[in-house]
């Protein structure tokens, strides 16, 4: 079964920048559909990206033109770049991966973004 | 763009049954959607119970079901026990530019 392990949150300043990391095992990134998901404190969750088959990239309408998917195949890494951070971007991000539309989702435990002054 | 609607709050009682839906501002909700329903416990990443409308992961209670219904994916909760309570979400996959968006999600509380 897959396993994501999320990485590279913490604090940043309006404006800065940050990437995070999903470390995936027991499935190879390249196969399957992966995306980032984001909680904002006390709120619902909200998609963020997905990446599949290929260089098929999606963005939420709140972070395009901002933040940056992409994966490392030989690492079998996902990543999310994000850029130009504003306080309305803090939140938990989770990890997601499905082998397709129909299948079931993994996720990982999160990792926590804070974006203030 | 597409917004999911659930119910905000709803109350079971213990052994009970509740049924939570999942309806799409485009319209009818289909297979074609591919009905998700995750539980979100405090604290907890959310965990997939439902897929593909209905089929469940192997750690879902039997308890659990998902269906299509009234034009809503739904996901019911027959033998409510004490463990149940948590924050329920649906999310549906769309064609275009916005391929999967959540819905509004939904306390259960067993009481």
């Amino acid at each position: 079964e897959v396993q994501l392990v999320e990485s590279g949150g913490g604090s940043v300043q309006p404006g800065g920048s940050l990437r995070l990391s999903c470390a995936a095992s027991g499935s190879t990134v390249s196969n399957n559909y992966m995306s980032w998901v984001r909680q904002a404190p006390g709120k619902g969750l909200e998609w963020v990206s997905l990446i599949y088959s290929g260089d098929n990239t999606y963005y939420a309408d709140s972070v395009k033109g901002r933040f940056t998917i992409s994966r490392h195949n030989s690492k079998n890494m996902l990543y999310l770049q994000m850029n130009s951070l504003g306080t309305e971007d803090t939140a938990v991000y989770y990890c997601a991966s499905t082998s397709g539309w129909e299948t079931a989702m993994t996720w990982g435990q999160g990792t926590l973004v804070i974006v203030s002054s | 763009q597409a917004v999911v609607t659930q119910e905000p709050s709803l109350t079971v009682s213990p052994g009970g049954t509740v049924t939570l839906t999942c309806g799409s501002s485009t319209g009818t909700v289909t297979s074609g959607h591919y009905p998700y329903w995750f539980q979100q416990k405090p604290g907890q990443a959310p965990r997939t119970l439902i897929y593909d409308t209905s089929n469940k992961h192997s750690w879902t209670p039997a308890r659990f079901s998902g269906s299509l219904l009234g034009g809503k994916a739904a996901l019911t909760l027959s033998g409510a026990q004490p463990e149940d309570e948590a924050e329920y979400y649906c999310l549906l996959s769309y064609s275009g530019s916005r391929p999967y968006v959540f819905g509004t999600g939904t306390k259960v509380t067993v009481l």
